[in-house]
Formats: structure tokens, sequence, C-alpha cells
């Protein structure tokens, strides 16, 4: 199967930094990437498609501003965490669509990021 | 954001026993849902999915149903294991984009 790498795999950050976590397909290559987050003991919450070299589409109550989508190549995707705050504290995951090959739109995860902001 | 679950419900059963997990989706327009399987600090894991043309399909010792009717997904998992214990999500595929279930938390009793 595809490989998708997430970093960092965890960060500590205080309120009001902010966070970039890194997306990347390692041996294929994905027009479309998406990403989730995920509370404690709760189900993966769909935040954003991002679409290479056009702007992402945020789900209904996701802050675009909060939360920045650059997808600037089509092995890698970045989510921005902008001013972080405790609220914030989350697993964000990424996924990555196959554009060609053996399992052409097929998913793949990432392994997440866990976020905590102090 | 869609799919907001509550508080994961949980199913305990004894190491060499069948696991069913249950999914109720919501969209008619989904015509693709798979299970995913999580352990604790990963990503999501593919299991097995299943194409609306079809109510059933089986793995190695996996088999989910789909029955449209109802609107309802289901996970039978044959000689559970421990290794089995992990969370599990449906997810359905509206529109290209992958929205997933509340889950269920698998406890496997050796």
């Amino acid at each position: 199967g595809a490989v998708v790498s997430q970093h960092p795999s965890w960060v500590i950050c205080k309120s009001g930094t902010s966070v970039k976590i890194e997306c990347r397909s390692l041996d294929f290559q994905a027009t479309t990437m998406f990403w989730y987050r995920q509370f404690p003991k709760q189900s993966l919450m769909l935040m954003a498609t991002s679409n290479e070299g056009s702007k992402a589409t945020y789900e209904q109550g996701v802050e675009k501003d909060k939360f920045l989508i650059n997808h600037a190549s089509l092995t890698l995707s970045t989510l921005t965490v902008t001013s972080a705050h405790p609220e914030d504290s989350s697993f964000y995951i990424c996924s990555a669509r196959i554009l060609a090959g053996a399992y052409t739109g097929e998913l793949f995860f990432g392994e997440g990021s866990r976020l905590t902001v102090l | 954001g869609e799919s907001v679950g509550l508080h994961l419900p949980t199913l305990s059963v004894q190491e060499g026993d069948n696991s069913i997990i249950n999914c109720a989706y919501s969209n008619s327009a989904s015509d693709y849902f798979i299970w995913y399987k999580q352990e604790s600090g990963k990503g999501p894991q593919f299991i097995i999915d299943i194409r609306s043309n079809m109510d059933k399909r089986q793995g190695q010792r996996v088999t989910v149903l789909l029955n449209k009717t109802v609107k309802h997904l289901s996970l039978q998992i044959a000689a559970t294991q421990p290794g089995d214990s992990a969370v599990y999500f449906c997810a359905e595929n509206p529109g290209g984009k992958l929205i997933f279930g509340q889950g269920t938390e698998l406890s496997v009793k050796p």
C-alpha cells in the first residue's frame, strides 16, 4: 500500500502561537488530500478538502482563517493552525487520494499529528 | 464540520467469539462504504470496502453487510483475537469525500 507521512507526529505549543502540520504522500502523487480532526473518544471530523494548485474547500463550521491549508505540490499539503488556543488541542489526520496506478482513487491515511496547546 | 460524534459505544467480546459491529449511514447518495480500524494514537487502517451494488463482501476473517433500504452497514469479525481490540469506524463516500460514522470501541477479553 501507499504511504502517507505526517510531521510532526506530536507538538506542544503555547496559546497564541501558530503551528504547521505537513502531510506528504511518499511514493505516489495525490491531487486531493483531506484534513480531519479527532477529539478523544470521538469520530474523525472532516475539516477540509485540499486540492493541488487551488484553494481548499472547507466544511461548514470550520474557520478557513483559523486553519490555513496549502497544497503546493502533488505530494505535500500543509495545515497551519493559526493563533492556537487550548480548544484547538486535538488529533489532526490527513489522507491522500492516489492519482494513478494500482490503487487509483483509494484513500490512504497518515498516522496523525497530536497538537496540545497550553 | 460533518459527523461530529458522541462518545464511542463499546463492544466487549470473548477471544474466539465472533464480533458484529453496526453502523448507520446518513446519505442516500453514498455509493461506496469502507470500514476502518483505528488503534490508539494512530491513523485509521483500511479493513474492507463495499460498493452499493453489492450487499455482502468477504475478506479474511471479516465480512461487511450492506442494507441500503435502512441505510445500515455491519462488520463481522470471525474468531476475534486480542489484536482486534481497537476502534472501528464505518465511512461513507458521498461526492468524493469520506465521512466517518460514530465508531465502536471493540474490547477483546482473553
